[in-house]
């Protein structure tokens, strides 16, 4: 399995919900990322997990939240955002963080919107 | 901190013809890595080059590294219509995180 699976697909929501992202992975990859990215921009580094750690934060508002409950799984909850958060939300993952393997496996993306 | 400088934005090629992306880091990179995405995709991996100087192909993709491992080139030949996609690359540095570029998005004229 070389995948990497998110959902929702498409998420619509306001600002006082309180939503979650889902990512999954299935090839033992140890690095797992979160990035957002705007219409016509390149993907932007949010969140970086290590062997289940959090290892980089890439100085993200605190109403978004990651978790990283195991080495397959990695979660973004959401809470309060606004409309200018709207975007699309990619997980991706590598093999590790260190080392030369280090290519990632981007999954298909939320779409989020935020009203 | 690390900036990727991508060029061109925009790419408009005829159907069959040549066409080249380059970027620019402003520090050493230990690697750089290429990704493809597709319309309404997500950035798929296309390779990784990791030695100063190293040229690696893909078919009609052929790609440079620079020999002060700061800037880095995607030579395409013969374009065809599944090319069409922004091609991004992503420098990376000693403290692991990818620097994306802005990206060159490429259209076909058939």
């Amino acid at each position: 399995d070389t995948e990497v699976t998110q959902t929702p697909k498409h998420l619509v929501m306001g600002m006082t919900n309180k939503k979650s992202l889902k990512c999954e992975q299935h090839m033992g990859h140890r690095a797992m990322y979160w990035y957002k990215q705007k219409a016509k921009k390149p993907p932007e580094l949010m969140f970086v997990y290590s062997y289940e750690k959090l290892s980089i934060n890439e100085s993200v508002p605190s109403r978004f939240s990651p978790e990283c409950p195991n080495s397959s799984l990695l979660n973004l909850h959401l809470h309060a955002l606004q409309p200018e958060d709207s975007a699309l939300y990619l997980c991706a993952s590598s093999q590790s963080l260190a080392g030369g393997h280090n290519e990632q496996f981007f999954g298909p993306g939320t779409r989020l919107t935020v009203l | 901190g690390q900036q990727v400088m991508q060029i061109p934005q925009y790419q408009h090629v005829q159907e069959g013809e040549d066409f080249t992306t380059y970027c620019n880091s402003s520090t050493t990179l230990s690697n750089i890595q290429w990704y493809k995405q597709r319309p309404g995709g997500h950035p798929v991996f296309l390779i990784q080059l990791v030695k100063s100087g190293e040229v690696k192909k893909q078919k009609r993709l052929t790609f440079q590294f620079g020999e002060a491992k700061k800037n880095s080139s995607l030579h395409i030949t013969a374009t065809q219509t599944t090319d069409v996609g922004t091609y991004f690359c992503a420098g990376r540095s000693n403290d692991y995180k990818l620097s994306f570029g802005a990206g060159t998005t490429v259209t076909v004229r058939a």
